[in-house]
C-alpha cells in the first residue's frame, strides 16, 4: 500500500531558530500533499496544501512566510517552520494521495513530527 | 459552527461490549465520509471508508445519513486493541479540502 515517510519523528529547537521537515511518498506519486498541525487534545487542522511544481496554498490564519512549504518533485515536500516559538511547538503532520487516487480511498498519513521549541 | 463534529467522550466500554460513534457534519455537499483511528501520539491510520449504501468490516460498521448528515460508527465486540481515538473525516467537495473531527475517544477495559 501506499507509505508516506516523515521525518524526523521528534525535534527539539530553540527559539528564533528554523526546522525543516520532510515528507516523502515511498512507492507513488504525489502530485498533492497536505500539511497539518494538530495541539493536545484538538483535531487536525489543515496548514496548507502543497502542489508539485506551484506555489502552496495556505488556510486561512496560517502564515506563508513563516511556515515555508517546498514541493519540488513528486514524492517530496518540505516545511520549514521559521523562526520558530514555543507557540509553534505542535504535531505536525503530512498527508499524500498517490496520482489518480480516487477521493473515496482516503489519504496516506506521514507519521508526524513531534516539535518543542524551547 | 464546525464542519464536523463529536462526541469527544470518553467513552470507557468492557471487553466485548457494543459501542457507536456519531459524527455530524455541516455542508451537505460533502462528498467522502471516513472513519480514521489515531493512537496516542500517532498518526491518524485509515480504519474504513462511509459509502451511502453502508459498509461492514469484521466487527466494523459504518453508516451514512444524507438527509440528517451524519455518519456512525459501531464497534461489536471490543477488544483491549480497540482502545484509541476515533476521528471523523468529512471532504467536502471532490477537491482536496479534508475536515476532521476532534475525535472520540474510546478505551476498552478488560
Amino acid at each position: 500500500g501506499a507509505v508516506v515517510s516523515q521525518h524526523p519523528s521528534r525535534v527539539i529547537c530553540k527559539s528564533g531558530t528554523s526546522v525543516k521537515i520532510e515528507c516523502r511518498s515511498l512507492d507513488f506519486q504525489a502530485t498533492t500533499m497536505f500539511w497539518y498541525r494538530q495541539f493536545p487534545k484538538q483535531s487536525l487542522m489543515l496548514m496548507a496544501t502543497s502542489n508539485e511544481g506551484s506555489k502552496a496554498t495556505y488556510e486561512q490564519g496560517v502564515e506563508k512566510d513563516k511556515f515555508l512549504i517546498n514541493h519540488a518533485s513528486l514524492t517530496l515536500s518540505t516545511l520549514t517552520v521559521t523562526s520558530a516559538h514555543p507557540e509553534d511547538s505542535s504535531f505536525y503532520i503530512c498527508s499524500a494521495r498517490s496520482a489518480g487516487g480516487l477521493a473515496n480511498y482516503g489519504y496516506t498519513f506521514g507519521s508526524g513530527t513531534r516539535l518543542t521549541v524551547v | 459552527r464546525k464542519e464536523v463534529e463529536q462526541d469527544p467522550g470518553p467513552f470507557n466500554v468492557p471487553e466485548g461490549a457494543t459501542v457507536a460513534f456519531n459524527c455530524t457534519y455541516s455542508n451537505s455537499a460533502s462528498q467522502s465520509f471516513f472513519w480514521y483511528r489515531q493512537d496516542c501520539r500517532k498518526e491518524p491510520k485509515l480504519l474504513m471508508s462511509v459509502y451511502s449504501s453502508g459498509n461492514e468490516d469484521g466487527r466494523f460498521t459504518a453508516q451514512l445519513n444524507r438527509a440528517s448528515q451524519y455518519i456512525s460508527l459501531l464497534i461489536r465486540d471490543s477488544k483491549l486493541s480497540d482502545s484509541a481515538t476515533y476521528l471523523c473525516v468529512v471532504n467536502m467537495n471532490t477537491g482536496n479540502q479534508f475536515y476532521f473531527g476532534t475525535g472520540t475517544s474510546l478505551t476498552v477495559i478488560p
